[in-house]
């Protein structure tokens, strides 16, 4: 069965400071993978996503992720963490069971921007 | 464009009562999917509907949840009779045929007491 783990359910950085969200999944075929971000109050938002092809994909906000294969990752980073940038994180991976859409995700990291 | 909609934005009932949690996908998504989060838990999938059809509910709890989704259109899910574990954020989330990135709501949270 597929699975995510977020490694951490709270981070914290300062602002200004590297942001580095871990994600690691398990699945049988290649899989999409997906970060999403929550706002306070608000639903969820696709950050960033990877299908096929380039394996560092860039988002919004300044997010990227890097899949790799041979670590079973994708973990999420930005250089430089804004206060904006609190929320949560969830890293999802796509069912692999019949291409519906659905998706598995991780448990959900906080991230804390101090200043 | 308006987003995925989703209806109430919080409900707070008495064990044993019914509610209905309605979304409203993004015009023209064939694809509707409900997902739940308990307390300190991951997002977990309820079910998904392409257009008036449910094509997977593997994920529904229990017979106490029934959605629908007429017309190919908005979506309710109905808890009958609501229990404690229930509570929860009930996400709603819609996306075009064939495609993989979903777009979703804002969520209802549900606490029942």
């Amino acid at each position: 069965a597929q699975s995510v783990t977020q490694l951490g359910s709270h981070v914290s950085v300062s602002e200004g400071a590297l942001v580095l969200l871990r994600c690691n999944y398990s699945s049988s075929v290649p899989p999409y993978l997906f970060w999403y971000v929550q706002y306070p109050n608000q639903g969820l938002q696709l950050l960033l996503k990877y299908t096929t092809g380039a394996t560092l994909v860039k988002g919004i906000n300044g997010f990227e992720a890097e899949f790799k294969k041979s670590e079973t990752s994708f973990h999420l980073t930005k250089p430089s963490a804004h206060m904006s940038d609190a929320a949560e994180y969830f890293c999802a991976v796509s069912d692999d069971s019949g291409n519906t859409g659905k998706l598995i995700f991780g448990q959900g990291t906080t991230l804390q921007v101090k200043p | 464009e308006a987003g995925v909609t989703q209806f109430p934005s919080h409900s707070v009932i008495e064990k044993g009562q019914t509610v209905t949690l309605r979304c409203d996908p993004i015009s023209g998504h064939d694809n509707l999917y409900w997902y739940r989060r308990v307390m300190g838990k991951e997002i977990k999938f309820l079910l998904h509907f392409v257009k008036e059809s449910k094509q997977d509910e593997s994920g529904m709890p229990n017979n106490r949840f029934l959605a629908e989704r007429t017309g190919g259109t908005y979506s309710t899910l109905k808890v009958q009779p609501a229990e404690l574990e229930d509570s929860g954020v009930y996400f709603c989330a819609s996306s075009h045929a064939g495609q993989f990135e979903a777009f979703f709501g804002q969520g209802t949270r549900l606490t029942v007491v």
